[in-house]
């Protein structure tokens, strides 16, 4: 079955490290792969998108993500986090086959960022 | 959340009654989705639609039912039959029906409870 998988319910981190969020799926073929943020009680913000090309994906708000093929993972990444980064952080997977616009989602991580 | 808005943002449901929520879009974007969101579940597919006219359901359809008659908006209706319907349900779009690499982009949402 196809699936995308955030092993982490929870990230902590203090306001100036770097953070990881980090994504498996399990989705045959090249899927195209995207994350998403969401701030309580709102819609889903895009972030950025893997379709191909370079393996380091630059997005919004300084975010960027890592496209592992052989470890079947997406992670994202920032450098600096700041408080305001804390949110709820969804992975996404487009698989190639389907006939339309389908996205599975992980379960989210929800991002703590600590001054 | 760009140009989708959803209303209300609150609803409140007593059990045995339908209730209509509202998804409307000005991105002249063709396709249009409903997921619902449950904690810790992540984002799942109710009801797709590729083209005014047309709809086809998604992963949990059961209990919903939608309409396609304009372009610009998808309204989902939750029945009676919809046995756990509290949730927080999520309108997305995207630009063109089958694109592979199209976005979706969300609205705000709608949170139902069931009384």
């Amino acid at each position: 079955a196809q699936s995308v998988a955030q092993p982490e319910d929870q990230v902590n981190v203090a306001e100036g490290n770097p953070l990881t969020v980090k994504c498996t799926y399990s989705v045959s073929g090249n899927p195209y792969l995207f994350w998403y943020v969401q701030y309580p009680n709102r819609g889903l913000q895009f972030l950025l998108k893997y379709i191909t090309g370079d393996n380091l994906v630059k997005g919004s708000y300084g975010f960027e993500a890592e496209f592992n093929k052989s470890q079947t993972s997406f992670h994202l990444k920032k450098p600096s986090a700041l408080v305001s980064d804390s949110a709820l952080y969804f992975c996404a997977v487009r698989p190639l086959s389907g006939g339309y616009n389908k996205l599975i989602f992980g379960a989210g991580t929800r991002l703590a960022v600590h001054p | 959340d760009g140009g989708i808005t959803q209303s209300p943002k609150y609803l409140f449901r007593k059990e045995g009654q339908n209730v209509t929520l509202s998804c409307e879009q000005n991105l002249n974007h063709d396709a249009m989705y409903w997921y619902r969101q449950d904690p810790g579940q992540g984002l799942r597919l109710i009801y797709y639609s590729q083209i005014v006219n047309d709809f086809q359901k998604g992963d949990i359809a059961e209990g919903y039912s939608v309409s396609r008659e304009k372009k610009e908006s998808f309204p989902l209706t939750v029945t009676s039959a919809q046995k756990n319907p509290t949730a927080f349900y999520l309108c997305a779009s995207s630009p063109l029906a089958g694109g592979t690499t199209d976005t979706q982009y969300f609205g705000p949402g709608t949170r139902l409870t069931v009384l």
